[in-house]
């Protein structure tokens, strides 16, 4: 138990569609990071939010968007969802902006049809 | 771009083998962490290792970063069932727009058969 808890677990959308997924990070912990994880993959970097602020971005589209809220939970909203945007989203935790202790959440897998 | 290469993509074992999975980069990294991962679970952090030919112990596992901190090599001793999963190693950037960020390898599947 990592004490990080994301919402929905499951979630289906049709091509076109939007989605938002949620995170709650760890006690303490003012970093969140946002990874997805293809099947049979390892995970990508989306982005990292630190204290309200992105702090740094992966290879993905601008359809891929977040916020960070003040008690350091956050959101990652996908636009125009394509097939190839099925995955498993992977919210994770730290402090101080470190990944040296990062704690992830179980994960929302999204299915695009 | 940091790229993380891992070997093997997959492992199938008898019980009491021992094993070892490679991690490779032409990259630097200021910190190397192994994750194992369970299905529909997220990935959960093994250890970390930081300095340039550290070794770490973890009862059967041992971890080590190479002394250039551009690869990291994970050992399993006489492995269980209970080893089976997918192992992930993970790099953090060394400074700049990199640091907090991880970059993963493709992962190993490991299958541990009584």
């Amino acid at each position: 138990e990592t004490g990080v808890t994301q919402s929905p677990t499951h979630l289906i959308k049709t091509r076109g569609q939007q989605v938002t997924l949620r995170c709650s990070s760890q006690s303490g912990h003012n970093t969140v990071s946002w990874y997805q994880q293809a099947l049979g993959q390892g995970p990508q970097f989306i982005f990292q939010y630190y204290r309200e602020e992105e702090n740094g971005r992966g290879n993905f589209p601008p359809r891929f968007s977040g916020l960070q809220f003040p008690n350091y939970s956050s959101e990652l909203n996908v636009n125009a969802l394509e097939l190839d945007d099925s995955a498993l989203y992977l919210c994770a935790s730290s402090s101080g902006g470190t990944a040296e202790k990062l704690f992830f959440g179980s994960g929302t897998q999204l299915s695009v049809l | 771009t940091q790229l993380l290469e891992q070997s093997p993509q997959f492992l199938s074992i008898q019980e009491g083998e021992n094993l070892t999975v490679y991690c490779n980069s032409s990259s630097v990294f200021s910190s190397l962490q192994w994750y194992r991962q369970e299905p529909g679970e997220g990935p959960v952090l093994l250890v970390t290792v930081v300095t340039g030919g550290e070794v770490k112990k973890l009862k059967r596992l041992t971890f080590q970063f190479g002394d250039a901190r551009k690869d990291s090599s994970l050992h399993i001793t006489a492995a269980q069932p209970g080893d089976t999963g997918l192992y992930l190693c993970a790099g953090e950037g060394a400074g700049g727009t990199s640091y907090g960020k991880l970059t993963f390898g493709q992962g190993t599947i490991l299958t541990v058969h009584p």
